[in-house]
């Protein structure tokens, strides 16, 4: 059973470019939730996708987008990138109504490390 | 709003002695609490959660941490520690029944256990 995937691994941008990121939920995963991890800080949270649609979002600016497939794959975009959008983003999948204390049900991919020049 | 610190960056430990990563959190009411670790290349796993209950909960790969509500903590120990516990520490928190309310993440601690 393949858990989270992301792609790509590593990217390197330069200022101002767009870029998008992708990733592939658990099976059985209907929920997508973006992270932002920036060196030396915790994850964190960018917006979350259901059923196609963006459920929740954290404090970030409208330069970041999302989508959800049918599939339940999603994709974070970034516009206009700025140098300090370089960081590690990790996807994270669960099961629709999974959170409040059942955190053990979310699974994390091992991230696309953005680096912008 | 919900916060947690992680107050060390860096934490060394020789082989075989406890260990103990420290998390304080700030939250309105009572909390749910999580630790995650980060191996390089790899996604956060789940070590542990508080709920409610016992004060000292049990996590994977030998962990244990105890929620002090007094000193709103939950810090995160092991009897013996392994080189292969190196990696990058999470504590988290979300407010009791938030629902779908994500995860807030502290900093992170880096663990060393040295042979």
């Amino acid at each position: 059973d393949a858990g989270v995937t992301q792609s790509p691994t590593h990217l390197i941008k330069t200022r101002g470019q767009q870029v998008t990121l992708r990733c592939s939920p658990k099976s059985g995963h209907d929920t997508v939730s973006w992270y932002q991890q920036a060196l030396g800080q915790g994850p964190q949270f960018i917006f979350q996708y259901y059923e196609e649609e963006e459920r929740q979002r954290g404090n970030f600016p409208d330069r970041f987008s999302g989508h959800q497939f049918p599939n339940y794959s999603s994709e974070l975009n970034v516009n206009a990138l700025l140098l300090g959008d370089s960081a590690l983003y990790l996807c994270a999948s669960n099961l629709f109504g999974t959170g409040g204390g059942e955190e053990e049900k979310l699974f994390f991919g091992s991230g696309t490390q953005l680096s912008v020049l | 709003a919900q916060s947690v610190a992680q107050p060390e960056d860096q934490v060394n430990v020789a082989e075989g002695n406890p260990l103990t990563v420290k998390c304080t959190y700030s939250v309105s009411g009572n909390p749910y609490l999580f630790w995650y670790v980060q191996y390089p290349n790899r996604g956060l796993q789940f070590l542990l959660k508080y709920i409610t209950g016992d004060n000292l909960v049990k996590g994977s790969y030998g962990f244990e941490a105890e929620f002090n509500k007094s000193q709103t903590s939950f810090h995160l120990k092991k009897p013996s520690a392994l080189v292969s516990d190196s990696a990058l520490y999470f504590c988290a928190v979300i407010p009791l029944n938030s629902g779908n309310t994500p995860l807030v993440f502290g900093k992170g601690t880096r663990l060393s256990v040295i042979a």
